[in-house]
């Protein structure tokens, strides 16, 4: 099993909707998690943490569910700048060994 | 502040040369990473550096070296490429502390024939 799974998508949505999607992660160790945004040819960009309480930053909203061991993002009133692959991140702190792993990323395509 | 830059921009190689990519950063981060990026296989770590003067392997270091000698520049050499090694080449730099906020440079896209 992948340490962090991911839909690939894509999600294609209208302008305005709201989306969400999933990450799981097999390594109850994991300890920091993290969505990224990356547009199309370029380079991934930290888009927020993700904590147990939820964190929200505008329209868009990360949870973390350790139980069932996976993390969300929502993003409400989607616009077609929201067009991307949105990758999940995993971190885990050891003894010279700090380590962060990147799910696959899942595509969203918002459509006008 | 330039952030993190990556030369090339494009290259293409034939089987069996060698070529060196450049990575450099001014934020005077401690931590520099090389991934690769492949159609299916989201980003795969090469090699990384933890400071100056170290390096470390990754998930996929074969046929790949790096050089740290300054802090501010990470390389990464291709000592004979082959058609598996045709990719989108990141590189990244972040604190010790924070090194779950990487950022990238806007990476090199390599063809090898």
């Amino acid at each position: 099993r992948k340490e962090v799974e991911q839909d690939p998508g894509p999600f294609n949505v209208p302008e305005g909707a709201t989306v969400a999607f999933n990450c799981t992660y097999s390594n109850s160790a994991s300890q920091s998690f993290f969505w990224y945004r990356q547009d199309c040819r370029k380079e991934p960009k930290l888009l927020m943490s993700v904590y147990s309480s939820g964190n929200e930053d505008g329209r868009f909203t990360a949870q973390l569910n350790r139980a069932s061991q996976y993390i969300s993002l929502l993003i409400r009133d989607s616009k077609l700048s929201d067009s991307a692959t949105y990758l999940c991140v995993v971190t885990r702190y050891l003894w010279r060994d700090d380590k962060i792993i990147f799910g696959k990323g899942t595509r969203l395509h918002i459509l006008p | 502040n330039a952030g993190v830059t990556q030369t090339p921009k494009f290259r293409v190689l034939k089987t069996g040369q060698s070529m060196t990519l450049l990575c450099a950063q001014d934020m005077n981060h401690e931590y520099m990473y090389w991934y690769r990026q492949d159609p299916g296989m989201g980003l795969r770590l090469i090699h990384y550096s933890v400071g100056e003067g170290t390096t470390a392997k990754g998930e996929v270091p074969d046929g790949y070296n790096v050089s740290r000698l300054k802090k501010q520049n990470f390389l990464l050499g291709l000592e004979s490429a082959a058609p598996s090694q045709t990719s989108v080449y990141f590189c990244a730099s972040s604190t010790r502390q924070g090194f779950y906020e990487q950022y990238f440079g806007p990476g090199t896209r390599l063809t090898v024939t």
